[in-house]
């Protein structure tokens, strides 16, 4: 199994420009998340999906977009870059009944704004 | 609003030397508390998951323990290769919340 992936893995984007994050799992998880990691401040949730067809805010949301098609995929759209968003995003899946086993994270985006 | 806070900041020990990692926690209605280990350039690796006071659980040279306010990561003759940043976070309803983690490094 290839777990969570992520694509790319590196990006540098201009102020203003959009792009979109890609995520995909293939362990049949219901529970999907996306994160950012900032030195000092952990992993902070940005949105997360309990299935297809539904997503919901978590604690940073401004800027971001999601959408859950399928259970396999679920992209993070950046609407207009801006300097406050370089970080490293994380994607990360589990199990409904999976509180035994935490996340399964993928390796990581690492975004630079300029 | 939920909290973890994770001390120390960072840790550094001789191989052999033990030591404990803190995550001290304040959320509403309790569903887990997980800890990962964070290679550099690398997602979290899921640890552990604690979900009452009292619980421990094992792996290799670290242990979890769990209380109503805190949750300990201990650490048992450590190696070079348990050098890593340490991950706590509580799970309440479809939220996980996570600390800032500590950094440990364990010199030959």
């Amino acid at each position: 199994n290839a777990g969570v992936t992520q694509t790319p893995k590196f990006q540098v984007l201009k102020t203003g420009q959009s792009m979109t994050l890609q995520c995909a799992q293939d362990m049949n998880h219901e529970y999907m998340s996306w994160y950012r990691q900032d030195p000092g401040m952990g992993l902070r949730l940005i949105h997360y999906s309990v299935g297809a067809g539904i997503t919901d805010q978590g604690e940073v949301p401004n800027g971001y977009n999601v959408s859950r098609s399928t259970t396999e995929d679920f992209p993070l759209r950046l609407l207009s870059a801006a300097p406050s968003q370089t970080s490293v995003y994380f994607c990360a899946s589990r199990d409904r009944q999976g509180n035994n086993y935490g996340y399964t994270f993928g390796s990581g985006t690492r975004l630079t704004v300029v | 609003e939920d909290q973890v806070t994770q001390s120390p900041e960072a840790l550094r020990l001789q191989e052999g030397e033990s030591s404990s990692l803190n995550c001290s926690y304040t959320v509403s209605g309790l569903r887990g508390l997980f800890w990962y280990r964070q290679d550099p350039g690398k997602g979290p690796e899921f640890l552990f998951t604690l979900y009452s006071a009292g619980e421990e659980k094992e792996k290799e040279r670290l242990k979890a323990t769990l209380t109503k306010k805190e949750s300990f990561l201990h650490i048992t003759a450590p190696k070079p290769e348990d050098s890593a940043t340490y991950l706590c976070a509580v799970y309440n309803n479809n939220d996980m919340r996570f600390g800032a983690g500590t950094r440990l490094t364990v010199k030959p």
